[in-house]
């Protein structure tokens, strides 16, 4: 059993749409999370933290429900440039700090 | 600042052939890995080191081999190249606080033909 498990997609909304992704997590050690997103040909770059107590940055909302072992990011107002990938990641601080990437989920706005 | 720098960019190899791919990093970063990204496996961890001179085995280390005899750089060898480690490459360091998350470099394409 993978570490990271996410819907895949591909998710097709439209400009102004919400759009939420889920994501588990099967270590209930795990105490780090977070959001990647990774545009076609390019790196991962971190979109944001995850914390317990759910966490906004603008129009994105991450949430962390441990109970359930499962992470979320709510993208509100999509706009054209947030078509790209999102990577779920765990992490396990026993394990030199190793990170646990799902496999992503593909996002396209369409106009 | 540069960040993580990875060389080269690009890379085609024959098979049996061998190389070495740099990862390069400026941030005083503690902790160095490589990850390999294929198609619908995600990133997979093939090395990885938490400090200079140390290196660990990630899920993915057959045929491959690595070294970190610098802080500042961590190489990752191909000693004989083989058609499934054509994928794209990428190097990531953290400080060792996981909440400041990984910065990765741009990666490496690597066909083995």
């Amino acid at each position: 059993r993978k570490e990271v498990e996410q819907d895949p997609g591909p998710f097709n909304v439209p400009e102004g749409a919400t759009v939420a992704f889920n994501c588990t997590y099967s270590n209930s050690a795990s105490q780090s999370f977070f959001w990647y997103r990774q545009d076609c040909r390019k790196e991962p770059k971190l979109l944001m933290s995850v914390y317990s107590s759910g966490n906004e940055d603008g129009r994105f909302t991450a949430q962390l429900n441990r109970a359930s072992q499962y992470i979320s990011l709510l993208i509100r107002d999509s706009k054209l440039s947030d078509s790209a990938t999102y990577l779920c990641v765990a992490t396990l601080s026993n394990t030199g700090n190793q990170f646990y990437f799902g496999t992503g989920t593909s996002l396209t706005v369409i106009p | 600042n540069a960040g993580v720098t990875q060389t080269p960019k690009f890379r085609v190899l024959k098979t049996g052939q061998s190389m070495t791919l740099l990862c390069a990093q400026d941030m005083n970063h503690e902790y160095m890995y490589w990850y390999r990204q294929d198609p619908g496996m995600g990133l997979r961890l093939i090395h990885y080191s938490v400090g200079e001179g140390t290196t660990a085995k990630g899920e993915v280390p057959d045929g491959y081999n690595v070294s970190r005899l610098k802080k500042q750089n961590f190489l990752l060898g191909l000693e004989s190249a083989a058609p499934s480690q054509t994928s794209v490459y990428f190097c990531a360091s953290t400080s060792g606080r996981a909440v400041y998350g990984y910065t990765f470099g741009s990666g490496t394409r690597l066909t083995v033909v």
